[in-house]
């Protein structure tokens, strides 16, 4: 299966650890997207890249969260001293320049559940 | 700022019979992607049908169908001869046409097929 991956699918942490969270997009995707799906509502935009640049983030993205996608391929991101209120899903995203309109394609997503 | 509204939480329909999802938008550009997204209950998105702001025509994909109103910033999505498999929460999601922009998405619509 060559489709956006993540890992890990789940994950259990205590209010005021670090997590880090991985996205590998499909290959030859140079634009890489993350969203947050919090129960019962849509993906919310996080931040994207184009290769390794980071071009925008959402005011979603507190300083407590910091994406990086270091050579242009796989992408992490982290958020540091998890609170309750970070409980979500955590899409990724990816998307090829010139492709016919751009489509993003997902990933299964990270549940981050937050004690 | 956009935004897109999906008004209606949960829907119902009879195996092999037709159901419309509506959707609502709002947006001062004139040129614009609209999309409906299916995530079944595994949670990976995949794209449905998708709606260029320009063309006129409607859409359709196979049993998928949208019927567009620009003036009235309405998006709705008609499903016919509805199966199981359509079981699923739909997110209508609208992006801005210049490459590689954020999608923003409604709440969703969860929808039921009975057999």
């Amino acid at each position: 299966d060559t489709g956006v991956s993540q890992d890990p699918r789940h994950k259990i942490t205590k209010r005021g650890q670090n997590v880090t969270f991985r996205c590998d997009p499909i290959s030859e995707h140079n634009r890489l997207y993350w969203y947050r799906q919090t129960l019962g509502q849509g993906p919310e935009f996080l931040t994207y890249f184009q290769n390794e640049a980071q071009l925008e983030k959402s005011r979603l993205l507190s300083d407590r969260f910091s994406a990086e996608r270091p050579k242009g391929s796989f992408s992490t991101l982290e958020i540091q001293r998890t609170e309750q209120g970070d409980s979500a899903m955590y899409l990724c995203a990816s998307s090829r320049r010139g492709s016919s309109y751009n489509e993003q394609f997902f990933g299964p997503g990270t549940r981050l559940t937050v004690l | 700022a956009q935004t897109v509204t999906q008004s209606q939480p949960e829907m119902s329909v009879q195996e092999a019979e037709t159901v419309t999802l509506s959707c609502t938008y709002d947006t001062s550009e004139s040129d614009y992607y609209l999309f409906w997204y299916k995530q079944p209950p595994s949670r990976q998105m995949i794209l449905v049908i998708r709606q260029e702001a320009y063309k006129q025509q409607n859409a359709t994909e196979n049993r998928f169908s949208v019927n567009f109103q620009k003036a009235a910033k309405s998006f709705s999505l008609k499903i016919s001869d509805s199966q199981l498999g359509d079981a699923a929460m739909y997110f209508c999601a609208y992006r801005r046409r210049e490459y590689g922009n954020k999608l923003v998405f409604g709440a969703g619509t969860i929808l039921r097929v009975k057999s």
